[in-house]
């Protein structure tokens, strides 16, 4: 079964701090790793995706973490703003036009 | 712009209706796939097209039906064997494995 399980399902987290999320995933042949922000309402959009062959990528205050032996990924979203509240999906694929297997969400809330 | 399009952004239908939900994108992307979602749920794959005339059933495609005659269209249509229609429906695009998704259709039944 081709799963990806995400955590928490929901986080709150005080402006300026550090928001984690987790995902962990069982088929070691999947070689795509995106996560996608989305705003009620609005369409999932690509925020940044990591591929097995390095452990870490940034892009701003976003980073992805990745555990090939773990077989776990997480997003560390660094001083948190209260734009950044949204629900946060992490995913996997085989690669090339493979299909993604979504974890299941996590609502972050940033308070003020 | 170049990006993906969906219509219409609220469609209401009545029980034992048939709807046809669009989605055109031109990004020139090979690959469009329609998706899912419920709160709580996460995404799940209905249908999926990574070629012209070509489309496969995704994890949910019963009560659906697609088609792909244009590269740039892949229209979603709900039938009335669809038991629980009322979702928030996602269109998406990519060129190999980067997805990218229209701003959605809500659909409700009354």
């Amino acid at each position: 079964q081709q799963q990806v399980k995400q955590s928490p399902q929901s986080l709150i987290v005080q402006k300026g701090g550090i928001s984690i999320i987790n995902c962990a995933y069982e088929n070691t042949a999947f070689d795509y790793f995106p996560w996608y922000q989305q705003f009620p309402g609005k369409g999932p959009a690509l925020l940044i995706a990591i591929r097995p062959d390095v452990s870490e990528k940034k892009e701003g205050r976003f980073t992805i973490s990745f555990n090939k032996s773990a077989k776990q990924f997480s997003l560390h979203i660094m001083d948190s703003q209260p734009g950044d509240s949204a629900t946060y999906f992490c995913a996997a694929s085989l690669g090339g036009y493979s299909t993604l297997t979504f974890g299941k969400g996590t609502m972050l809330l940033v308070s003020p | 712009d170049g990006g993906i399009t969906q219509s219409p952004k609220y469609l209401f239908r009545k029980e034992g209706q048939n709807v046809t939900l669009s989605c055109e994108q031109n990004l020139n992307h090979d690959a469009m796939y329609w998706y899912r979602q419920d709160p709580g749920q996460g995404l799940r794959l209905i249908y999926y097209s990574q070629i012209v005339n070509d489309f496969q059933k995704g994890d949910i495609a019963e009560g659906y039906s697609v088609s792909r005659e244009k590269k740039e269209s892949f229209p979603l249509t709900v039938t009335s064997a669809q038991k629980n229609p009322t979702a928030f429906y996602l269109c998406a695009s990519s060129k190999l494995d980067t997805q990218y998704f229209g701003p959605g259709t809500r659909l409700t039944v009354l």
